[in-house]
């Protein structure tokens, strides 16, 4: 049980375009879901709190008309990276917050984005 | 902001030692969780501890936390080429993960 999917696992896109990455669990409901950058050999980065129905909650630093988070349903939230460019090249990890009662995150398999 | 400091940034060690990794942390926690990330991949959650709890184990994995020095550490014994990775310790406040730099263990065969 606990899994989180998301699409896609990798995507090459031009500077300028826009991008949708999707996280879903698939066998539980999550009121919140995150969103985390990792750049290379580094850690991950907090970058948005994600609440089904309501707005998402941004990092300090993290621009959110460009990182553009919707969590529509209790299984599924998006971020689309808008007018991506270089520097937006990352790998994008997604959790969804288990209803447990134990704080448990359970984390997507991530999705590689690079801008070219 | 990332309030996690791991040593050693890395870790090179024959197959069969033990891996000692180290997490300092900053601010109160309701608990602290390792995870291990191969290159390029997604996170394992490979143990989670609870602030009033001092050692875990589970498999070859043994966790201590010393909440009076903000600190925890993780050791795999008998390591395996397959332990290669990235470790990362990430502490937990409410609902919030905060994630440690890492460690990259190499496990040469």
């Amino acid at each position: 049980g606990a899994v989180v999917s998301q699409h896609p696992s990798w995507v090459i896109c031009k500077s300028g375009t826009s991008v949708k990455i999707e996280c879903r669990s698939l066998d539980f409901q999550a009121t919140t879901m995150f969103w985390y950058r990792q750049f290379p050999k580094q850690s991950l980065m907090l970058m948005a709190t994600s609440n089904e129905g309501s707005k998402a909650t941004y990092e300090q630093g993290v621009e959110k008309d460009k990182f553009l988070i919707n969590h529509a349903s209790l299984t599924l939230s998006t971020l689309t990276v808008t007018s991506a460019h270089p520097e937006d090249s990352s790998f994008y990890i997604c959790s969804a917050l288990g209803l447990a009662g134990n704080y448990e995150q359970y984390f997507g398999p991530g999705t590689r984005l690079t801008v070219t | 902001s990332q309030q996690g400091e791991e040593d050693p940034q890395a870790l090179s060690i024959q197959e069969g030692e033990n891996a000692t990794m180290n997490c300092s942390y900053k601010t109160s926690i309701n608990n602290l969780q390792w995870y291990r990330q191969n290159s390029g991949r997604g996170l394992v959650h490979l143990i989670l501890i609870r602030s009033n709890e001092r050692e875990k184990h589970s498999g070859r994995l043994r966790v201590t936390l010393d909440t009076s020095k903000k600190s925890s550490s993780l050791l795999i014994t008998a390591s395996r080429a397959a332990d290669t990775a990235s470790y990362f310790c990430a502490t937990v406040l409410g609902s919030r993960l905060t994630f440690g730099e890492g460690t990259q263990l190499t496990v040469n065969p």
